[in-house]
């Protein structure tokens, strides 16, 4: 079965430092990983996706994350926190179920930025 | 392009009564997605519809329905409410059944009391 687990369910950055939001996925095959953003009163917005392809995956708003097979991990960074960064992070796997496809999310990292 | 809407933004039952929520898909997408997400956690898989037909379902109790119509909007109906039904109800469509990018609405807030 496909699960992804988020290491942290707070993550509190200074502005101008590093963000690193850990993820650990569990996937009986070559998984697809997802990471999505939700702002306040705003609907998920998708960061990144890993199929694949190269194993450091850029997204946008200066977010990366790469896929570590020996660690089973997907963890998210920028190298430099925004205010505008504050939201609710969330790592998913994609999983195939039944002959269907399925969205399987994580429980969620908040991240919080300080000035 | 508009993305994809959800109608109403909020709405508050009472338990037992039955609900519809409704979903515009981004046009051109043929796929239709439904998530619950409860206060304090991710969002979890209810549907998939694609071309019209259901194509994934999670673990939801039957009172959880949908359906697809031929302009590729999508109904959300829940019968028989209860106070555990209160979430924030999510749509998302795609191009197709693959998922690769899921593009999602603002969601409907849903009170049961």
């Amino acid at each position: 079965a496909q699960s992804v687990t988020q290491l942290d369910s707070h993550v509190s950055v200074s502005e101008g430092t590093p963000v690193l939001l850990r993820c650990n996925y569990s996937s009986s095959y070559s998984p697809s990983l997802f990471w999505y953003v939700q702002h306040p009163n705003k609907g998920l917005q998708l960061l990144l996706k890993y199929t694949s392809a190269a194993t450091l995956v850029k997204g946008i708003n200066g977010f990366e994350a790469e896929f570590k097979k020996s660690e089973t991990s997907f963890h998210l960074t920028k190298p430099s926190a925004h205010m505008s960064d504050a939201a609710e992070y969330f790592c998913v796997v994609r999983a195939i179920s039944g002959g269907y496809n399925k969205l399987i999310f994580g429980a969620g990292t908040r991240l919080a930025v300080h000035p | 392009d508009a993305g994809v809407t959800q109608s109403p933004t909020h709405l508050i039952k009472t338990r037992g009564q039955q609900v519809t929520l409704r979903c515009s898909p981004i046009s051109g997408h043929k796929s239709v997605s439904w998530y619950q997400q409860v206060l304090g956690q991710g969002p979890q898989f209810i549907f998939q519809y694609y071309e019209k037909e259901e194509r994934g379902r999670g673990n939801f109790p039957d009172r959880f329905s949908a359906r697809q119509f031929p302009n590729y909007s999508s109904e959300l109906n829940v019968n028989a409410l209860l106070l555990g039904d209160s979430a924030l109800y999510l749509c998302a469509s795609s191009l197709g059944q693959g998922f690769d990018e899921q593009f999602f609405g603002p969601g409907t807030r849903l009170t049961v009391l």
